[in-house]
């Protein structure tokens, strides 16, 4: 089985910094990966498809990248609504998926 | 719109079973296939199962396989997903994605709302 690991696990920050949450598959997933957002008592929110595609209707303030076994969410000049818990998932060995553990982005 | 309404919450006993749907609109059910994803309390997301909603094949997490059966009503475009021989650690609010298979992707981009399943005697 494919495993996630995220990092950090937990991030405090302030409104207006720029922020980056890495992920990394234990073995490559090519750009089998995607971001989700999850806030407090939500169903989680899709934002990064296939690691650097920005889900319709999200803003531009995130971005993905990476390719193979690392990758990252980046987060440019925090607003409030994303302080959130952010999760990501390989969908390399499709029809079967893992997420990551999580990372929760707090206000500092 | 396109959204997935799942059925309401539940309380359970040890070894009982629970029968989680997931009514689909706003969408071609059989185009898409549908995860279960499950969150207990404080945790992260656990990934469940899939199932193609075209023809019915599925594919189960090895830590619930043999204790979940994952279903698709067509004429209805609903969901189904049955646990079985319930613990107290499957107490958790569990969901229901759309999983959009196209030639770019491969992501869960409509979700249920979620529906809290406690195991408690």
């Amino acid at each position: 089985d494919i495993q996630m690991t995220q990092s950090p696990s937990s991030l405090s920050a302030s409104v207006g910094d720029r922020v980056t949450i890495t992920c990394r598959a234990s073995q490559s997933i090519s750009r089998y990966l995607n971001w989700y957002q999850q806030k407090p008592g939500k169903a989680p929110k899709l934002l990064i498809y296939a690691a650097s595609n920005l889900q319709s209707g999200v803003t531009t303030r995130f971005t993905g990248s990476g390719s193979g076994t690392d990758f990252t969410l980046t987060i440019s000049s925090l607003q409030p609504e994303d302080f959130a818990t952010y999760y990501c998932q390989q969908s390399y060995s499709s029809p079967s998926y893992t997420f990551g553990q999580g990372t929760k982005l707090e206000i500092k | 719109q396109v959204q997935l309404v799942q059925s309401g919450a539940e309380v359970k006993k040890p070894g009982a079973s629970v029968k989680v749907s997931c009514k689909a609109s706003g969408y071609t059910f059989s185009s898409y296939g549908i995860s279960w994803v499950r969150q207990a309390p404080g945790q992260g997301l656990e990934w469940m199962g899939w199932i193609s909603a075209y023809n019915g094949n599925t594919n189960y997490a090895q830590k619930v396989q043999g204790r979940v059966t994952m279903t698709t009503d067509t004429s209805t475009s609903t969901a189904y997903m049955e646990l079985r021989s319930l613990r107290s650690d499957d107490t958790a609010v569990y969901y229901c994605a759309r999983v959009d298979s196209g030639s770019d992707r491969d992501a869960f981009d409509i979700w249920g709302q979620g529906t809290m399943v406690t195991v408690s005697s």
